[in-house]
């Protein structure tokens, strides 16, 4: 198994502009997660779905974030307009009852 | 809310030497609870898990100890080596496997 695959790698875009982060989780998981690491706040979630439903999005930031899971092998998170704030490591992880599973993460840098 | 914390930020060992790195947690709900490690430039990565029936587990060359009465996890690594330098985080769940993390030590293990 490939493990949870993400990208980009690294994004490095200007502040106003769309960001879009991909996540492909291990096949036959059902749950999926998306995080965020910087070093004043650690790891934190954003959002999880389970059988590609949303059940908890209280950790979004704001309304210039959402994530999608249009599918059980695909999902992205988005920022519109994108803040030098917003600058951190995101990570994804997908898990079938059991520890999470992470991806590499994306490592987004916002000017 | 209550929240995952880690006694010490930085533990520097030498090579073949025993390394504990412990934590502190405040949800007294909490019955299950995980070690993740975390090399540079790549996501959290499980090691070894516990539930709050038990106070002791081993895997190979860790070995976790859970202490419900005063809220306290510790991680142990034995003849550490250059490879088990990381990040380490414990996190705790309340029948879940939707982790809480606290902010990690970072392990150092000089040759």
């Amino acid at each position: 198994d490939a493990g949870v695959i993400q990208s980009p790698r690294h994004e490095v875009t200007e502040m106003g502009q769309e960001v879009t982060l991909r996540c492909k989780p291990i096949s036959g998981h059902n749950s999926l997660f998306w995080y965020r690491q910087t070093m004043m706040r650690g790891l934190e979630l954003l959002i999880y779905f389970n059988n590609n439903v949303p059940i908890d999005d209280s950790g979004m930031p704001e309304d210039r974030f959402s994530a999608k899971m249009p599918n059980a092998s695909f999902s992205t998170l988005k920022i519109q307009p994108s803040e030098p704030r917003d600058s951190a490591v995101y990570f994804c992880a997908s898990s079938e009852n059991s520890p999470l599973h992470f991806g590499n993460g994306t490592r987004l840098t916002v000017t | 809310g209550e929240s995952v914390g880690l006694h010490l930020p930085t533990l520097s060992v030498q090579e073949g030497d025993n390394s504990i790195i412990n934590c502190a947690y405040s949800n007294s709900a909490s019955d299950y609870f995980i070690w993740y490690k975390q090399e540079s430039g790549k996501g959290p990565q499980f090691i070894i898990d516990i539930r709050s029936n038990m106070d002791k587990r081993q895997g190979q060359r860790v070995t976790v100890l859970l202490n419900k009465t005063v809220k306290h996890l510790s991680l142990q690594i034995a003849a550490t080596q250059p490879g088990d330098s990381a990040v380490y985080f414990c996190a705790e769940n309340v029948g879940s496997y939707i982790p809480t993390f606290g902010r990690g030590t970072s392990l150092i293990v000089h040759p």
